[in-house]
């Protein structure tokens, strides 16, 4: 079975600040794993995903995540948050040696205050 | 490319009626579909997963007969929320993959529905 852990429901930075969400995971194979974003009433963005290669994985809307395979976690970093980095992220992980689904963490939610 | 879009956006239905909700990949087939559930404030629960051409795979506790999932074409799946009551009010999102072994899978921005 796998599974994904967020520990912090709520992270709030101020503007310009580093941010880091956290996410540890665990599977049986080779891990594929995912970092999305979501708004209010809205679906899933996706954000970056580590498949194999280099540990720092860099993504969109310049958040980056790095992967450490001893320690099984995957934590979404940013150098400098913005007041419209606030929402609701998910960390997602899949068996990439078996086909099939995702599974995703419970997800937290960063606020970013001016 | 890769967008997936859902239909409608959202929805409100009487209790005992039903609801289709569509998926469709608007440019890359998809040979496999995921429908997932949340809840406000919660993750994902994925429901089914539809391979094009075969019948859905369901998640334990998800009920076949009541959420109905068609995967008839590469570009199309969707899910049928059959004689749907106020409990089954929810967000429904689907996403889409190029096949079972694909890295990634593409998001629609979901279905909000409402069961009155």
């Amino acid at each position: 079975a796998q599974s994904v852990a967020q520990p912090e429901d709520q992270v709030n930075v101020a503007e310009g600040n580093p941010l880091t969400v956290k996410c540890t995971y665990s599977v049986s194979g080779n891990p594929y794993l995912f970092w999305y974003v979501q708004y209010p009433n809205r679906g899933l963005q996706f954000l970056l995903k580590y498949i194999t290669g280099d540990n720092l994985v860099k993504g969109s809307y310049g958040f980056e995540a790095e992967f450490n395979k001893s320690q099984t976690s995957f934590h979404l970093k940013k150098p400098s948050a913005l007041v419209s980095d606030s929402a609701l992220y998910f960390c997602a992980v899949r068996d990439g040696t078996n086909a099939g689904k995702s599974t995703f963490g419970d997800g937290t939610t960063l606020t970013v205050k001016p | 490319g890769a967008v997936v879009s859902q239909h409608p956006s959202w929805v409100i239905c009487k209790s005992g009626t039903s609801v289709k909700i569509e998926c469709r990949s608007l440019d890359f087939q998809a040979t496999t579909m995921f429908w997932y559930r949340q809840f406000p404030k919660q993750s994902l629960m994925l429901m089914a997963t539809s391979n094009e051409g075969s019948k859905a795979t369901y998640e334990q506790g998800v009920e076949k007969d009541k959420f109905l999932i068609n995967h008839a074409s590469l570009t199309l799946s969707t899910l049928t929320v059959t004689s749907a009551h106020p409990e089954d009010s929810s967000f429904y999102i689907c996403s889409a993959a190029r096949s079972q072994w694909g890295t990634e899978a593409f998001f629609g921005q979901g279905t909000r529905l409402t069961v009155v």
